[in-house]
């Protein structure tokens, strides 16, 4: 079985801009949860969604905001990035225990 | 004060030798207690997961948590240069909100 996967693997933004970060979960798990890890530090829990609800948020600003599909997949977005954005952001899924496996990440460059 | 407090190192260790990695948490509602191991630049993987507390055992690793002290521990025996790694703590609370709490990590280094 594949893992969890995202995508894009990295991308560079400017100030101001919009960005769209992708996960696709393990196949059967329907949680998908994302985290921004900044360098140095461990990650910090931004969203949860399950069964395309949310059912937990972060302490992160209305700039930042997810939705999950009827598939399971589940899409981050940011928008106004601003440099402090920039960070290695990880999907993570789970099934209903409370295990959580993580993606390999999409790494966001904000200059 | 964090929820989850650990050692950030960097930790060095000659090969062969045990180590032990420990983080101090303050939330008496963690119940499920992981061991994440995180190579530069790529996501955390998981290598150990215990309920409650207690041990277990899962080759040259150990996963140790005793909840009445908020304290867990991770033992590595036979320590290899592969092992260098930064080595991150994570616990959570029961149900259906699932928001794992991370340490800062404890970089280890296993010198050949």
């Amino acid at each position: 079985d594949a893992g969890v996967t995202q995508s894009p693997t990295h991308l560079i933004k400017t100030r101001g801009q919009h960005v769209t970060l992708r996960c696709s979960p393990i196949s059967g798990h329907k949680s998908v949860s994302w985290y921004q890890q900044v360098l140095g530090q461990g990650p910090q829990f931004i969203f949860q969604y399950y069964e395309k609800e949310e059912r937990g948020r972060g302490n992160f600003p209305d700039r930042f905001s997810a939705r999950q599909f009827p598939n399971y997949s589940s899409e981050l977005n940011v928008n106004a990035l601003l440099l402090g954005d920039s960070a290695l952001y990880l999907c993570a899924s789970s099934d209903l225990g409370d295990t959580a496996f993580f993606g390999q990440g999409t790494r966001l460059t904000v200059v | 004060q964090k929820e989850v407090e650990q050692d950030p190192g960097p930790l060095s260790v000659p090969e062969g030798a045990i180590v032990s990695l420990n983080c101090t948490y303050s939330n008496s509602a963690f119940q499920y207690f992981m061991w994440y191991r995180q190579y530069s630049r790529k996501g955390p993987e998981l290598l150990m997961y215990t309920y409650s507390s207690g041990n277990k055992e899962d080759g040259r690793f150990t996963a140790q948590v005793d909840k009445s002290s908020k304290y867990i521990s991770l033992f590595i025996r036979d320590s290899q240069p592969s092992d260098s790694a930064t080595y991150l703590c994570a616990m959570s609370a029961p149900g259906g909100y699932q928001k794992v709490t991370f340490g800062t990590g404890t970089k280890l280094q296993v010198i050949p």
